[in-house]
């Protein structure tokens, strides 16, 4: 059974950072894309980053882009989400979602999600 | 940069009903294109893939159409599990992009 399990959110106040963990099991890992994709409370779906399976290659939403990295570690079955600078508006639940191939496409499945709360 | 639009933003149904939920692209996305369910306080729940094709156990009510830039999700006879919100999802370039959701309550 494929799995994902995130970790690392909590309150961080502006301008603070936080390290976002997603344990990956049940596939191999080094052979799919991973990505971060977020929801503000009550608001709709954000992709802020991807990562190729052997990550060679990321992308970035603009809203991010500088401010945060993604990264994995395919010994560990583990993506990794360096958020920098935080802002108000970063504010949301991060989901860790698996693609179909080593290239971003469609996500499934996806972890339970961590909160993560950027306020003073 | 894909802007994925949805229509309409809410969609009121009674269960039996058949549901049309409309997902239009800024640009062709081909085929690239993903149905989500999301229920509250879940993760979403891929539904559909490649435009058309159900996800594994995902039951045959769902069906998807649609290519280029104008896409539909159906759901034909609506049961009360299936009262949630709906998004779709491009990716047909680095960066996928999803729609604003569209929200089917009773």
């Amino acid at each position: 059974e494929v799995q994902l399990v995130e970790s690392g959110g909590g309150l961080v106040q502006p301008g603070g950072s936080l390290r976002l963990s997603c344990a990956a099991s049940g596939f191999r890992f080094s052979s799919y894309a991973m990505s971060w994709v977020r929801q503000a409370p009550g608001k709709g779906l954000e992709c802020v980053s991807t990562i190729t399976g052997s990550a060679d290659s990321t992308s970035y939403a603009d809203s991010v882009k500088g401010r945060f990295t993604i990264s994995r570690d395919n010994s560990k079955n583990t993506v990794y989400l360096q958020m920098n600078s935080l802002r108000v508006e970063d504010t949301a639940v991060y989901y860790c979602a698996k693609g179909s191939s080593t290239w971003p496409t469609w996500f499934d499945p996806w972890g339970q999600g961590t909160l993560v709360t950027v306020s003073s | 940069e894909i802007v994925m639009t949805q229509s309409p933003a809410t969609l009121s149904v009674s269960p039996g009903e058949r549901a049309t939920l409309s997902c239009r692209a800024s640009q062709s996305v081909s085929s690239n294109l993903a149905w989500y369910q999301q229920k509250p306080g879940q993760a979403p729940r891929l539904l559909i893939y490649g435009a058309s094709t159900r996800a594994t156990g995902i039951p045959a009510r769902f069906s998807g159409s649609g290519s280029g830039t104008e896409f539909t999700l159906t759901i034909s006879s609506l049961q009360s599990e299936d009262f949630a919100v709906y998004y779709c999802q491009s990716y047909n370039n680095w960066l996928p992009r999803f729609g604003q959701g569209t929200k089917v309550e009773i």
